[in-house]
C-alpha cells in the first residue's frame, strides 16, 4: 500500500484555463475528501465522497469546481475557468468506512494560476 | 467567526519544556476533536483524537477537551526540536457534516 496518491504534484496554468487533479485513495478506504489549503491557513473542506456518492459539498465551492468518483475508487477535481484566487494546494484524503476521523492525506497538488 | 479558532503563533519553547497549544470552537454540534501535525511542505498527519470531556494521554502528548467551554488543548511534554511543526485542531460533528473542520493552525518552534 503506497498511501494516497495525487497527480500532478504541481500545475501552473494561465487564468481562464481548466485544470484537473486526480486522487487515488488507499485501496480499502471508501471515503474520500478534497480540501484546499493556502499559506498560513488550515485545510478548507471542499467536498466528500462515500464510495461513488458525493455526500457533501462546501457552500464555498463555486460552480466552477466539480468533483467525481465514478467507480468509487479514484477521484478527479476539475476547476474550470481558473482564477488567480484558485492558487492553492489541493489536498486529497481518504479514510476507512468506520468513521474515526482519521484522514490520510496525499502529498497534494499545488496549483499556480498566472 | 471561524468554526475552529487557533492562535497562529509562532509558539516558541525551549527543548525539554512543555508546549501548550489551544483551540476553541463555535459549533456546539461538534462531538469529536483531532490534532493533526503538519511539517513544513508536508501534508497533515493525525497525532491525537479526543471524544469526551477530560484528558487523553498518548506518550508525550495529552489532549484535553472541555465541551462546556468549547475548548480543546494539546500538551506536548519534553518538547523536542523534531516537534517543530504546525499543529492543526479539527472538529467533527456528530450528525450532519461528516468532514473535519480545521483551524488555521499554530506554528510551534522548539529551540535546541
Amino acid at each position: 500500500d503506497t498511501g494516497v496518491s495525487q497527480d500532478p504534484r504541481h500545475k501552473i496554468t494561465k487564468r481562464g484555463q481548466n485544470v484537473t487533479f486526480r486522487c487515488d485513495p488507499i485501496s480499502e478506504h471508501n471515503r474520500l475528501y478534497w480540501y484546499r489549503q493556502t499559506l498560513g491557513q488550515g485545510p478548507e473542506f471542499l467536498t466528500y465522497f462515500q464510495n461513488e456518492a458525493q455526500l457533501e459539498k462546501s457552500r464555498l465551492l463555486s460552480d466552477r469546481f466539480s468533483a467525481e468518483r465514478p467507480k468509487g475508487s479514484f477521484s478527479t477535481l476539475e476547476i474550470q475557468r481558473t482564477e488567480q484566487g484558485d492558487s492553492a494546494m489541493y489536498l486529497c484524503a481518504s479514510s476507512q468506512a468506520y468513521d474515526t476521523g482519521e484522514l490520510f492525506f496525499g502529498e497534494g497538488s499545488r496549483l499556480t494560476v498566472l | 467567526q471561524k468554526e475552529v479558532e487557533q492562535n497562529s503563533g509562532p509558539l516558541s519553547v525551549p527543548e525539554g519544556a512543555i508546549a501548550s497549544l489551544n483551540c476553541t470552537y463555535s459549533d456546539r454540534g461538534s462531538q469529536s476533536f483531532f490534532w493533526y501535525r503538519q511539517y513544513s511542505g508536508k501534508s497533515p498527519e493525525l497525532i491525537m483524537s479526543i471524544y469526551s470531556n477530560g484528558d487523553k494521554e498518548d506518550g508525550r502528548f495529552t489532549a484535553q477537551l472541555n465541551k462546556a467551554s468549547q475548548y480543546v488543548s494539546l500538551l506536548i511534554r519534553d518538547s523536542q526540536p523534531s516537534d517543530s511543526a504546525t499543529y492543526l485542531c479539527a472538529g467533527k460533528r456528530g450528525t450532519g457534516r461528516r468532514a473535519l473542520t480545521f483551524g488555521s493552525g499554530t506554528r510551534l518552534q522548539v529551540q535546541p
